[in-house]
């Protein structure tokens, strides 16, 4: 059974500074993944999503990357904003239309 | 834009109570999907749906139907509710293909906050 798992749990850093946000999952056997970010109760917001056969993809400060084969990917976000203040959700898709998620990470960008 | 829209953003509902949450897609897209998600634990899918009258069960289905009667939309029922079914639901949906992993991104609706006392 796929399992996802995201570290840290926790993130906080200043603002400007660069940070990456790590994904790991146990089948490399994977439609797709995708990054979702997540403001406090409320709903998803995809970010990214990156099909198995890329190695990443870009959307304005963001870049996911994707390395099928060791069963990682990672959320780089650049020159960091109060406003990116969230959680972060990795999830997997392993082929049954159904996606596998991560527990997230939360990351506070202060001023 | 895709919209998911959920019927209520917050409920309160008694013990043993029958409830209703309702999902509604204005994309025509086929999957659709109820997930629950809790303070560590994350998200759990409960039930999918690949087109309608089609259902599937998740991970943790056990207290839980659904109802897909119409493509825009997807209702999770709570036959009894219990305190432990106290949590945040959230709708999903994806064009998608029947079967398989697709290559499209699934769409979240806002949430539902169910409080059951």
């Amino acid at each position: 059974k796929q399992e996802v798992t995201q570290i840290p749990a926790a993130l906080s850093v200043p603002e400007g500074e660069n940070l990456v946000l790590n994904c790991s999952f146990t089948d490399s056997a994977i439609y797709n993944l995708q990054w979702f970010r997540q403001d406090p109760g409320k709903g998803l917001t995809s970010l990214l999503l990156i099909q198995s056969s890329q190695r990443e993809q870009t959307s304005g400060r963001l870049n996911a990357s994707l390395d099928k084969s060791s069963g990682r990917s990672t959320l780089y976000i650049a020159a960091s904003q109060p406003g990116d203040s969230a959680t972060y959700l990795c999830a997997v898709n392993s082929g049954y239309s159904t996606l596998t998620f991560g527990k997230g990470t939360m990351l506070l960008v202060s001023p | 834009d895709v919209k998911v829209t959920q019927s209520s953003r917050y409920l309160v509902k008694r013990t043993g109570e029958k409830v209703f949450l309702e999902c509604v897609q204005d994309m025509d897209h086929e999957n659709m999907f109820w997930y629950r998600q809790d303070p560590g634990l994350g998200l759990r899918l409960i039930y999918f749906s690949y087109d309608v009258k089609m259902k599937e069960k998740g991970d943790i289905p056990e207290g839980y139907s659904v109802s897909r009667e119409k493509k825009e939309r997807f209702s999770l029922i709570l036959e009894s509710a219990s305190t432990n079914q106290t949590s945040m639901y959230l709708c999903a949906s994806r064009l998608g293909v029947a079967r398989g992993g697709g290559t499209d991104t699934q769409y979240f609706g806002p949430g539902t906050r169910l409080t059951v006392l």
